[in-house]
C-alpha cells in the first residue's frame, strides 16, 4: 500500500516568510511524528500526534514552529518568520498507534532552504 | 538525557567484506532499538527493530545485536555489496516516550 507522503519535496523561501509543510500518513495510522534533520544537529524529534492531539511538543525549537492535525490524518507543520537556521530536511513518520511496540514508518522528507 | 553515538562516522570497504557498525547509548532504560538506512535525498528505511527483551534480530545478510545493560548495539552486514552503500542510523525509544532518539550515523561506501 501507499507509504507516508510529504509535500513539497523541496521548498526554497526567503528569510522572514512563513512556510507550511504537509504530511500524509499511512492510511489507518493514528500516530504521526515530525522530525528534523540538519547538518549541525543530526536527526531530532519535533512533535508527535495521537489522533488530533499532541501529547509531546517538546522538540519544537521555538514558538515560530507549530503543527496541527485534522481528521486524524493529514498534518501540517508551519514555520513562521523563517530564519536561515531553519534550513533542514523535515521528516514525517507514522505508526499504527502511539505505543512502545509500534514501528514508525518514514516519508521521503521536505528539504527546506531559507535564503 | 539520552545520547546516542555511532562509530565509525564513515567506513569504506571493498565488496564482499563482512563489517560491523557500532551504536552506543547512555540511558539503558530503553524499550527498543531500531536500525535504519538512509540513501541520499531519501527518507529512512527501517532495517531491524530489537525489543529490549531481545538479544538479536536477523534479516537476510543483516544481524543486529543488543546489550542493554552496557548500552551497546551492533549491526553486522555479511558479504557487503555496492548496493549496501548508504548512511546507517540507529535510534532508541526510551520507556514511556514515543519519540526516537537518533545516533549520529555511519556513512558506508562499498566499492566494487
Amino acid at each position: 500500500g501507499a507509504g507516508v507522503s510529504q509535500s513539497p519535496s523541496n521548498k526554497v523561501t526567503e528569510k522572514g516568510k512563513d512556510v507550511e509543510l504537509r504530511c500524509d500518513p499511512i492510511s489507518g495510522h493514528t500516530a504521526l511524528y515530525w522530525y528534523r534533520q540538519s547538518l549541525g544537529q543530526g536527526l531530532e524529534f519535533l512533535i508527535y500526534f495521537q489522533g488530533n492531539s499532541a501529547p509531546d511538543k517538546s522538540g519544537l525549537p521555538s514558538d515560530r514552529f507549530s503543527a496541527e492535525r485534522t481528521g486524524g490524518s493529514v498534518s501540517t507543520l508551519t514555520i513562521q518568520r523563517t530564519q536561515q537556521e531553519d534550513s533542514a530536511v523535515y521528516l514525517c513518520a507514522s505508526s499504527l498507534r502511539a505505543g512502545d511496540s509500534y514501528e514508525q514508518y518514514f516519508g521521503p522528507g521536505t528539504r527546506l532552504t531559507v535564503t | 538525557k539520552q545520547e546516542v553515538t555511532q562509530i565509525p562516522a564513515a567506513l569504506s570497504v571493498p565488496e564482499g567484506e563482512n563489517l560491523v557498525l557500532n551504536c552506543s547509548f547512555t540511558d539503558s532504560a530503553i524499550y527498543n532499538l531500531q536500525w535504519f538506512r538512509q540513501d541520499p535525498g531519501k527518507g529512512l528505511t527501517s532495517l531491524l527493530l530489537i525489543q529490549s527483551s531481545q538479544r538479536e534480530q536477523t534479516s537476510g545478510r543483516l544481524n543486529a545485536s543488543l546489550d542493554k545493560s552496557s548500552g551497546r548495539s551492533t549491526l553486522y552486514i555479511a558479504a557487503s555489496q555496492p548496493g549496501d552503500s548508504a548512511t546507517y542510523l540507529c535510534a532508541v525509544r526510551n520507556t514511556g516516550f514515543q519519540k526516537l532518539v537518533f545516533g549520529t550515523g555511519t556513512r558506508l561506501l562499498v566499492s566494487p
